[in-house]
């Protein structure tokens, strides 16, 4: 059984680097499609980008110009970076497994880390 | 605000059935594209409800169904339960943003 273990640092100041880490364990990352998802406090899911076994990447066009997701396949660990956090992107932040297809779903979500941006 | 709109809250007794709207746009679910459902329970991270408009996963009670009229999708909740209490969202893909997108989510509350 597949399941996704996340870490990361959780209380960022403005202008600083949110940095991310989810760990694949019990399955291989092969076949599927990993991404990251956003949930800002009383408020709706986010997609945040993809990345591919191979390495590809597609970002949210809002986000686009900050994130940089990366895959380890040497030991099954995506990361995800964003730069010059504010304070909207205060958020339950979560990674997940997908498929591969345009119209992807994704069926294993990690437990998310809660990250505030604050002065 | 999110691209495909959903009802803010629904509430049912126990045993009842009740429906989540998801409605979008000829970029997303008007052109063709399905609809997947996800379930939030309180304090907890999303879980695959149903893919692909009405698909349902192993281990997902067979109360919970989808359905997709090209227009808008629905999800059913037929003998409504105290634990189906908590959040519903539905996601699609938009061609034009080129990306997944997901309802704002509804709230559903057992009486």
């Amino acid at each position: 059984q597949v399941h996704l273990q996340q870490w990361g640092a959780g209380l960022l100041k403005p202008a600083e680097t949110l940095s991310l880490t989810c760990g694949v364990y019990g399955g291989s990352p092969r076949f599927y499609s990993w991404n990251w998802i956003r949930q800002p406090p009383g408020r709706g899911l986010e997609w945040i980008g993809t990345i591919s076994y191979s390495g590809s990447t597609t970002y949210s066009p809002s986000l686009k110009s900050r994130v940089t997701l990366s895959l380890d396949t040497s030991n099954d660990r995506l990361s995800l970076r964003l730069h010059s956090v504010t304070a909207a992107d205060t958020a339950l932040y979560y990674c997940a497994r997908g498929t591969v297809n345009l119209n992807f779903y994704m069926d294993v979500w990690g437990t998310g880390t809660t990250v505030k941006v604050s002065s | 605000q999110s691209v495909l709109t959903q009802p803010p809250s629904v509430s049912g007794a126990p045993g009842q059935k009740v429906t989540i709207s998801c409605t979008g746009t000829i970029s997303n679910i008007e052109s063709g594209n399905d609809v997947h459902w996800y379930q939030q329970l309180p304090g907890a991270a999303p879980r695959l409800l149903i893919s692909h408009n009405d698909n349902r996963p192993s281990g997902v009670p067979e109360r919970f169904s989808g359905s997709n009229s090209g227009t808008s999708a629905s999800l059913a909740i037929s003998g409504l339960q105290a634990e189906d209490e908590a959040e519903y969202f539905c996601q699609s893909f938009d061609t034009g943003l080129s990306a997944p997108i997901f309802g704002g989510g509804t709230q559903l509350t057992v009486l």
